[in-house]
């Protein structure tokens, strides 16, 4: 089966522009996670989509940042407008079930650097 | 709430050498633990989880870890280190039992360098 996949891998945009971050989860995986990486601190949790709903968003940073998932299969997160604070790393995971029970699919994430 | 602290940010062992990396949590709830491993430029992959059933653990690649409920701890082990074993590990909790939030709490990762 085909991974969780993540695009684009990299972005380097200007401080006050807009990205679009994006993640096809693995087919039939109805729980889509975030997760941010900021250089050298932990992976922290963002938000939680169950199909198209979002079942748990406590960890976005605050309003510039916008997730969607429209129809319950991919998923994008937006960054509008961007700060320096914003650069990290972006994963996104899926699982079928939730719980320790169902495993989290990772994908690659996306490095955002934001200058 | 829960927390993981890895104790370590590099961990340096020679091949063939055991491995050992600590992770102690702190949960206000029964707790899941999981260890995850990133290689460079891929995502992070499960290395094998505690969900309450035996306290010492298996996972791929050779590695176990025990839980330790008196010690809130959940080391990672290897006996023998291979270069190929050369990443990021990375410790995480989470309380989730069915209801509420079950985002995962993470370490801040140790980076395991394996000499020859």
């Amino acid at each position: 089966e085909a991974g969780v996949t993540q695009f684009p891998s990299h972005s380097v945009i200007e401080k006050g522009q807009t990205v679009t971050l994006r993640c096809d989860p693995i087919s039939g995986h109805d729980n889509l996670y975030w997760y941010r990486r900021v250089m050298g601190k932990e992976i922290k949790f963002l938000l939680h989509f169950v199909k198209e709903s979002k079942q748990d968003e406590s960890g976005m940073p605050n309003n510039r940042f916008l997730a969607e998932r429209t129809g319950g299969t991919y998923s994008t997160l937006k960054v509008q407008p961007a700060e320096l604070e914003d650069s990290g790393v972006y994963f996104c995971a899926s699982s079928q079930g939730r719980g320790a029970y169902s495993p989290l699919h990772f994908g690659n994430g996306t490095r955002l650097t934001v200058t | 709430a829960q927390s993981v602290t890895q104790l370590g940010s590099h961990v340096s062992v020679s091949e063939g050498a055991l491995v050992l990396l600590r992770c102690n949590y702190s949960s206000s709830v029964p707790p899941y633990l999981f260890w995850y491993v990133q290689y460079p430029n891929q995502g992070l992959q499960l290395l094998l989880k505690y969900t309450s059933a035996a306290t010492l653990v298996k996972g791929i690649n050779g590695f176990e870890a025990e839980f330790k409920k008196s010690e809130t701890s959940f080391h990672l082990t290897k006996p023998s280190a291979h270069m190929s074993d050369a990443a990021e590990y990375f410790c995480a909790v989470t309380g989730y039992s069915g209801g509420g939030a079950d985002g995962l709490t993470f370490g801040k990762g140790t980076h395991l360098i394996i000499q020859p």
